[in-house]
């Protein structure tokens, strides 16, 4: 089955603190793999996907494999990062669609 | 930078009744999509169009629901008689290409059926 998987429907950190929203996926295939984060009354938008490997605004993810995980990670949380993050799934197989985890809150608080 | 936009923000109808929701996608996109987010729940694919037809629909996208794009600008979906469990945020997005590219997503509208 194709599933993405948040463990933490909530994550609150202090600001300065390291950050890591876990994402695990199952699928078949060679997935892509990308992380979209939603700021208060504002779009879904993306953050990063795996196959550009860039650093957006800090965060960073990497797609392990063997792990079948692909965790967001920052090191030192800022307060504007507050928002909704979800991890999605797109298969090479799958016509485009987008397969969404539950999302993870992350609140940094001052 | 171009944005998907979506028209109404927000609409509440009564059980039974016909709903239009409109999306605009970026204009030089071919791929158009439509997902909906029931109140704490997960953000869930509906259907994918490409070249004036369906790629693919979910299992949620039944006889209730259709997709066009009467125009060439508009992407509408079309839900024919309301239920209260189609209460949710829905979300149009599109993309240049397909699969393992960048979608860009709309804000959505709220639908709220009484």
């Amino acid at each position: 089955a194709q599933r993405v998987t948040q463990p933490e429907k909530l994550l609150s950190v202090f600001k300065g603190a390291p950050v890591e929203l876990k994402c695990n996926y199952s699928y078949s295939g060679s997935p892509e793999l990308f992380w979209y984060v939603q700021y208060s009354r504002q779009r879904l938008q993306l953050l990063l996907r795996h196959i550009s490997r860039e650093s957006i605004k800090g965060f960073t993810a990497d797609l392990n494999k063997g792990e079948t995980s692909f965790h967001l990670k920052k090191p030192f949380a800022q307060e504007e990062d507050s928002a909704m993050y979800y991890c999605a799934l797109s298969g090479s197989n799958q016509g485009g669609k987008l397969i969404f985890g539950q999302g993870t809150e992350l609140s940094v608080k001052p | 930078e171009p944005e998907v936009t979506q028209t109404p923000s927000h609409q509440v109808t009564q059980m039974g009744q016909e709903v239009i929701l409109r999306c605009v996608p970026i204009s030089n996109h071919l791929y158009f999509y439509w997902y909906r987010q029931i109140l704490g729940q997960k953000v869930e694919f509906l259907v994918s169009f490409y070249n004036n037809e369906i790629s693919e629909k979910s299992e949620i996208f039944d006889d209730q629901f259709s997709v066009e794009r009467p125009d060439g600008s508009n992407f509408t979906l079309k839900i024919r008689s309301t239920k209260l469990e189609d209460s949710a945020m829905y979300f149009c997005a599109s993309s240049g290409a397909l699969g393992k590219e960048t979608q860009y997503f709309g804000p959505g509208t709220r639908l709220l059926v009484l």
